[in-house]
């Protein structure tokens, strides 16, 4: 099946600093996805993305489509505390039915 | 109110043990979901539902059944519990089946310990 490399595994930062983390696939998606998962919670959508080239802001979250559609990026400007957390890449090939393939997951800490 | 709740949030129990998950969504959605999350955090997905008829079966043990009394409900019954099915399994739900399917509302989760 397809497997999404996600990296890095976990980030510890300061509060202020910004984070990038990103996701590379052997496989061309058609859809690229990010995800939050709290503490004791499920994920939460944060950006899809649709189309090759994608440049998508949800607050200061910001990810894009890479144009070969096999990778994609998810920055996160001035880190808050409450930024902590796993966020997870996934990917879905078609867009017609088929399920997300999700990446292993990069934790954040973010000291005060 | 809450979109996707599932219950329990925590379940401990002995090896062969059967036990249950129940789930319900209030959003609406037509399709609903069982993933399972290891110890390692990585998502799994193991059974799709869409208006009650199975629709993804991910080579899941034949000791895990969902049931989907109705759309809004999918619980999933597990037989003959293993230390191998310890994990946090998440119930989600996505407005239709083809298009929208990516934007998940997941569960809270419910953490399943087996001893």
């Amino acid at each position: 099946g397809q497997q999404l490399n996600q990296s890095p595994q976990s980030m510890f930062i300061q509060e202020g600093e910004d984070v990038s983390m990103n996701c590379t696939s052997s496989s061309i998606f058609n859809t690229w996805l990010w995800y939050k998962q709290d503490p004791g919670e499920g994920p939460v959508l944060l950006i899809a993305l649709y189309k090759a080239g994608e440049l998508t802001s949800n607050g200061r979250l910001t990810a894009q489509f890479g144009t070969t559609r096999k990778d994609s990026f998810l920055n996160i400007s001035a880190s808050i505390p409450s930024d902590v957390g796993i966020y997870f890449c996934a990917g879905q090939l078609n867009s017609g039915y088929s399920t997300l393939t999700f990446g292993k997951g990069t934790m954040l800490l973010v000291s005060p | 109110d809450t979109a996707v709740s599932q219950t329990p949030k925590y379940l401990v129990t002995q090896m062969g043990n059967d036990k249950s998950i129940k789930c319900e969504q209030n959003l609406g959605h037509d399709t609903m979901y069982w993933y399972k999350q290891d110890s390692k955090k990585f998502l799994k997905i193991m059974f799709s539902y869409n208006n009650k008829e199975l629709i993804i079966n991910e080579t899941v043990p034949n000791r895990f059944s969902p049931k989907s009394p109705d759309k809004a409900h999918l619980n999933l019954h597990i037989n003959s519990l293993e230390l191998g099915d310890s994990a946090v399994y998440f119930c989600a739900s996505s407005q239709e089946l083809v298009q929208g399917n990516e934007k998940l509302f997941f569960g809270s989760g419910t953490q399943l310990s087996v001893l």
